[in-house]
């Protein structure tokens, strides 16, 4: 079974300027959810979706959005970036609907914002 | 959100020796999970362990929910089990997790 795949895994970008993130979960999961680290915060958690709605959401300003398509798979982008956006972006899925179940994670996003 | 402690912050072994590492939580939770996240950032699953005891191979962990704390151990640890290990808790619907900031193990030959 395929794990979770994140495209693209390395990029750079301009201040200003908006990236498009993409995750595929292992077949069959059906929530996703993204997290960020950065040296200096750690791991947060941005937001979570499930059967294409999004269902938690960390405190993180409205430049960060996301969505889930019928196929499961989901994109977060950001918008108007800015140097502290600079990040490893890390999506996971997990098999269950319900409260807290396992979650499996990508090997994630690295963006550099210049 | 709920608060996630992780000690030692740190730790530096020789090759064979065992360690613990802990994680502290600030509120009940439904789900706890130990990674371990390797060079490349990837966050590997070691144990779902909302609470109980778990082994498999050189790793062990329990988790104590009522007590609000879980336990990692390593026992004859390889130059290849150093890395970050972050502890993650989940509480109420959906898959929301809280991280700790991380114990960064160094396993020196």
């Amino acid at each position: 079974k395929a794990g979770v795949t994140q495209t693209p895994r390395y990029l750079i970008k301009t201040r200003g300027q908006q990236v498009t993130l993409s995750c595929s979960p292992i077949s069959g999961h059906r929530s996703v959810s993204w997290y960020q680290q950065t040296p200096g915060q750690g791991l947060q958690f941005l937001f979570e979706y499930f059967s294409e709605t999004q269902r938690n959401k960390g405190n993180f300003p409205g430049r960060f959005s996301g969505r889930q398509f019928s196929n499961s798979r989901s994109e977060m982008n950001v918008s108007t970036l800015e140097l502290g956006d600079s990040a490893l972006y890390l999506c996971a899925s997990s098999p269950t609907g319900r409260a807290a179940g396992e979650l499996f994670f990508g090997e994630g996003s690295r963006l550099t914002v210049l | 959100g709920i608060q996630v402690e992780q000690s030692p912050p740190d730790l530096i072994l020789q090759e064979g020796a065992n360690s613990t590492l802990r994680c502290n939580f600030s509120d009940s939770v439904n789900n706890l999970q130990w990674f371990h996240q390797n060079p490349w950032g990837q966050l590997i699953n070691l144990f779902y362990i909302p609470s109980g005891t778990k082994q498999n191979g050189r790793l062990s962990a329990t988790t104590v929910a009522t007590e609000r704390y879980s336990l990692l151990y390593i026992s004859s640890s390889q130059t290849t089990d150093s890395g970050v290990y972050f502890c993650a808790v989940g509480s109420g619907t959906g898959n929301q997790f809280y991280f700790g900031t991380g114990t960064s193990l160094t396993v020196i030959p």
